[in-house]
């Protein structure tokens, strides 16, 4: 499997709402990424996993909560979104972090989020 | 931090010429330049990456230069087709705790018939 699959490609919530988005991969990457891309604009990096630890967060909002349950997956937890988070979220993975060379990252098809 | 500037925002060239994108990046320590190509509702791609002990990669009509003196990189796609169509992103890998990529902001590039 050399691919990186997204759940759901769609989602609209209420800013109420708790939701969750979903990315797996099965290529043994230990690397994994979230992105948030809005219209026309490049991906910007949200959270990054290595070895199922948090190493980077760039400073997203609370209402954002990344989760690694295992080296094959990784979660979303949104909660209290504001429209403006309305955007495409990708997930990525990379083979390694700790090679000491950056490995090359392979995106997933991404989650539509519409906040109304 | 690392900065990357991407041009042109938009190309548009005649099928079968060729199309130019240009990048410039600030960290000398940047090792990594991969390119994304990226349709419409699609996600990114990678069509070709770079590191910084090459000085030019080729895979077919795509080839990639890098001068890391002025740091610069550049993308090359030769005879065009319509399905060249798509916004190209480049990127530079640097380190800040972690790997990460940081994102040109992107070239719409279109092919006319």
């Amino acid at each position: 499997d050399t691919e990186v699959t997204q759940t759901p490609k769609h989602l609209v919530m209420g800013m109420t709402n708790k939701k969750s988005l979903k990315c797996e991969q099965h290529m043994g990457h230990r690397a994994m990424y979230w992105y948030k891309q809005k219209a026309k604009k490049p991906p910007e990096l949200m959270f990054v996993y290595s070895y199922e630890k948090l190493s980077i967060n760039e400073s997203v909002p609370s209402r954002f909560s990344p989760e690694c349950p295992n080296s094959s997956l990784l979660n979303l937890h949104l909660h209290a979104l504001q429209p403006e988070d309305s955007a495409l979220y990708l997930c990525a993975s990379s083979q390694d972090q700790t090679s000491g060379r950056t490995d090359t990252q392979y995106f997933g098809p991404g989650t539509r989020l519409t906040v109304l | 931090g690392e900065n990357v500037e991407q041009h042109p925002s938009t190309l548009s060239v005649q099928e079968g010429d060729s199309a130019v994108i240009k990048c410039t990046y600030s960290d000398s320590a940047s090792n990594y330049f991969p390119w994304y190509k990226q349709e419409l509702g699609k996600r990114p791609q990678l069509i070709i990456d770079i590191r910084s002990n090459v000085g030019e990669k080729k895979d077919q009509r795509i080839a990639v230069t890098l001068n890391k003196t002025a740091k610069h990189f550049s993308l090359h796609i030769t005879e065009t087709q319509p399905e060249d169509s798509a916004v190209y992103f480049c990127a530079a890998s640097i380190i800040q705790g972690a790997q990460k990529l940081v994102f040109g902001q992107g070239t719409r590039l279109t092919i006319n018939p």
